[in-house]
């Protein structure tokens, strides 16, 4: 198995461009997840799919960002505009539905000038 | 909602020596205590895990402990190697959501 997969690895873009961010969890997962890690905030939860439906976005800290999952081997995390202070790893990991373990993407570094 | 703290934020060690790190968290509602190991420009990755119905568990050099009655849960690694060197991560588990404590940065000093 590939694990999930994330691309693009690297984004640098401007201030006030838009990002999307994309995944693909591993085949047969049910759940998926889009994580921000900073430093000074750590490993933040975003949102989470299960089964495709979004079921928690209380971590999406403003209405920029949003996230879909199409069908249950893609995902996006879209921010318009992004701002500076968006810079950071985004992760996506993925586990089945009903399972405890997740299995992390290797990440996407964004950052914004 | 669930809050985690982990300590130390950095750990260095001698190659042989253990290790420890320890986490505390809030809500006796989280049953699930997995830990991650963060490699430089990688993702984390599930290191040992324990539920809440185990005192401990064990994987080769790799030992977590849960006290529940506490509410604190360690990570032990013994005759630590210099591929140990990374950054932990422990998190505790309500459901799917996860609550990931602020990390662990370990040096084994060879």
């Amino acid at each position: 198995d590939a694990g999930v997969i994330q691309s693009p690895r690297h984004e640098v873009t401007e201030m006030g461009q838009e990002v999307t961010l994309r995944c693909k969890p591993i085949s047969g997962h049910n759940s998926l997840f889009w994580y921000r890690q900073t430093m000074m905030r750590g490993l933040e939860l975003l949102i989470y799919f299960n089964n495709n439906v979004p079921i928690d976005d209380s971590g999406m800290p403003e209405d920029r960002f949003s996230a879909k999952m199409p069908n249950a081997s893609f995902s996006t995390l879209k921010i318009q505009p992004s701002e500076p202070r968006d810079s950071a790893v985004y992760f996506c990991a993925s586990s089945s539905l009903g399972g405890h373990e997740q299995f992390f993407g290797p990440g996407t570094r964004l950052t914004v000038l | 909602g669930e809050n985690v703290e982990q300590h130390p934020s950095t750990l260095s060690v001698q190659e042989g020596d253990s290790a420890v790190i320890k986490c505390t968290y809030s809500d006796s509602a989280s049953n699930y205590f997995p830990w991650y190991k963060q490699e430089l420009g990688k993702g984390p990755q599930l290191i040992i895990d324990i539920r809440s119905n185990v005192g401990e568990k064990k994987d080769q050099r790799i030992a977590v402990t849960l006290n529940k009655t506490a509410k604190h849960f360690s990570l032990h690694i013994t005759e630590t190697q210099p591929e140990d060197s990374a950054v932990y991560f422990c998190a505790a588990s309500i459901g799917n959501q996860f609550y990931f404590g602020t990390g662990t940065s370990l040096t084994v000093i060879p």
